[in-house]
């Protein structure tokens, strides 16, 4: 996971709040991007993904956008819920149709009633 | 529920031994990876397998060994147990294996070694 990294490790904000989710990719030639959200003693679950041609997506109370020129990506949660707390892992595709995906350590965000 | 079966969910074992851990992907899903989840990694990819072949390896250990059967369910199997292969094990599955799709995760397996 050494190419796809977050700025912040953990996150904290109060209910009802928007939290933003920050994630810096390395690799100029990811074509595919996608959030993931893993609550304590469970399996990843997919949140949203965005390919490169795309530099907004938004569903539901989620939008990711994509800033290629800077090599970020972002998520977006609306009026945050405490369901919401778990870490979120960003990750990058860079191999195309061979390729992988390559996490991030992941940020934890702990919503706070 | 993601689709996606991983058994057993707990695994406690001791150093030198061999495991064998079990996954059965979604149903219609043609590819399954395998994942190593631990505190001070991440998620690393281990190997992809689609339709029963081999398609992509990334940092899996000479001791670890994975195989796709016919009916299309998974095993990984790790021998010469050491502490440090202690970990959260991920089995991933996607329809077509062909890297820019979202996968589905099963809850995975701990494995302990002592």
């Amino acid at each position: 996971g050494e190419s796809v990294g977050l700025h912040l490790p953990t996150l904290s904000v109060q209910e009802g709040d928007n939290s933003i989710i920050n994630c810096a990719y390395s690799n100029s030639a990811s074509d595919y991007f996608i959030w993931y959200k893993q609550e304590s003693g469970k399996g990843p679950q997919f949140i949203i993904d965005i390919r490169s041609n795309m530099d907004k997506r938004q569903g539901q109370r989620v939008t990711v956008l994509l800033n290629k020129t800077v090599k970020h990506l972002s998520l977006q949660i609306a009026a945050t819920q405490p369901g919401d707390s778990a870490v979120y892992f960003c990750a990058e595709n860079y191999g195309g149709s061979q390729g992988n995906l390559i996490f991030g350590k992941g940020t934890k965000l702990s919503v706070k009633p | 529920d993601s689709g996606v079966t991983q058994t057993p969910k707990h695994l406690i074992t001791a150093t030198g031994q061999r495991v064998t851990l079990r996954c059965s992907p979604r149903s219609g899903d043609l590819s399954v990876y395998w994942y190593q989840q631990s505190l001070d990694q991440g998620l690393q990819f281990l190997i992809q397998y689609y339709n029963g072949e081999e398609r992509a390896k990334g940092n899996i250990l000479e001791r670890f060994s994975a195989q796709q059967f016919p009916d299309l369910h998974s095993e990984l199997n790790l021998s010469s147990l050491e502490l440090g292969d202690s970990a959260l094990y991920f089995c991933a599955s996607s329809v077509e294996g062909q890297g820019a799709e979202k996968l589905f995760f099963g809850s995975g397996t701990q494995l302990s070694v002592l």
